[in-house]
């Protein structure tokens, strides 16, 4: 089974420009979620999908990233303008669909191996 | 909670040794704690989970132990090995909510 795919793996660029990444999650996972990952911390939630719907975006500073997975598989994650603290690991992580009662089970999520960001 | 900080605690163990490391957690509310292993480069990759009706869980060569008191959960690494050398992070979540939050991290050194 392939696991996430995430591209660029490597991202350089200056303060204001924009950036793009992009991830394909596990075939048939319908979650999908979108973590920062600052140099010596854990990762933190940006944004989840469930299908091409968003879940939870309450973390996501929308003045400068966006997000969308327009078809419910591929997403793309947009940072304009950036600033030198989004200096990051962009991960991307799916997981299969829980019941519709959102109840006590919990799938497994599988991370993509991120986009490391350079803002200078 | 969230921590801060660019230098992650390290524990360091002897090839063989037993390791255990430990984590706190904050949200009262979270009934769901997975211990992620993440190696330079790459995402974090899910070791073992437990949920909140459960103190222990064991699986191969490593057990989580759950202290629901103290908000306190702890990742046991058996017989450690070289291998094993990565950063872990524990992650709570609740139920409907799905995503994680991720604690600090430890960093494993495995001496050979």
């Amino acid at each position: 089974e392939a696991g996430v795919a995430q591209s660029p793996r490597y991202k350089i660029i200056e303060k204001r420009q924009s950036v793009a990444f992009w991830c394909n999650p596990i075939s048939g996972h319908a979650t999908l979620y979108w973590y920062q990952q600052i140099l010596g911390q854990g990762p933190k939630l940006l944004i989840q999908f469930q299908n091409n719907g968003v879940v939870d975006d309450s973390q996501l500073p929308k003045d400068r990233f966006s997000a969308e997975r327009l078809k419910g598989v591929d997403s793309t994650l947009k940072i304009q303008p950036a600033k030198l603290e989004d200096s990051a690991v962009y991960l991307c992580a799916s997981s299969l669909v829980v019941g519709a009662s959102g109840g006590a089970v919990y799938n497994e999520q599988f991370f993509g191996p991120g986009t490391r960001l350079t803002v200078l | 909670g969230e921590s801060v900080g660019l230098h992650l605690p390290t524990l360091s163990v002897q090839e063989g040794d037993n390791s255990i490391i430990n984590c706190a957690y904050s949200n009262s509310a979270s009934d769901y704690f997975i211990w992620y292993k993440q190696e330079s480069g790459k995402g974090p990759q899910f070791i073992i989970d437990i949920r909140s009706n459960m103190d222990k869980r064991q699986g191969q060569r490593v057990t989580v132990l759950l202290n629901k008191t103290v908000k306190h959960l702890s990742l046991q690494i058996a017989a450690t090995q070289p291998g094993d050398s990565a950063v872990y992070f524990c992650a709570e979540t609740y139920t409907g909510r799905r995503a994680l939050t991720f604690g600090s991290g430890t960093r494993l050194q495995v001496q050979p």
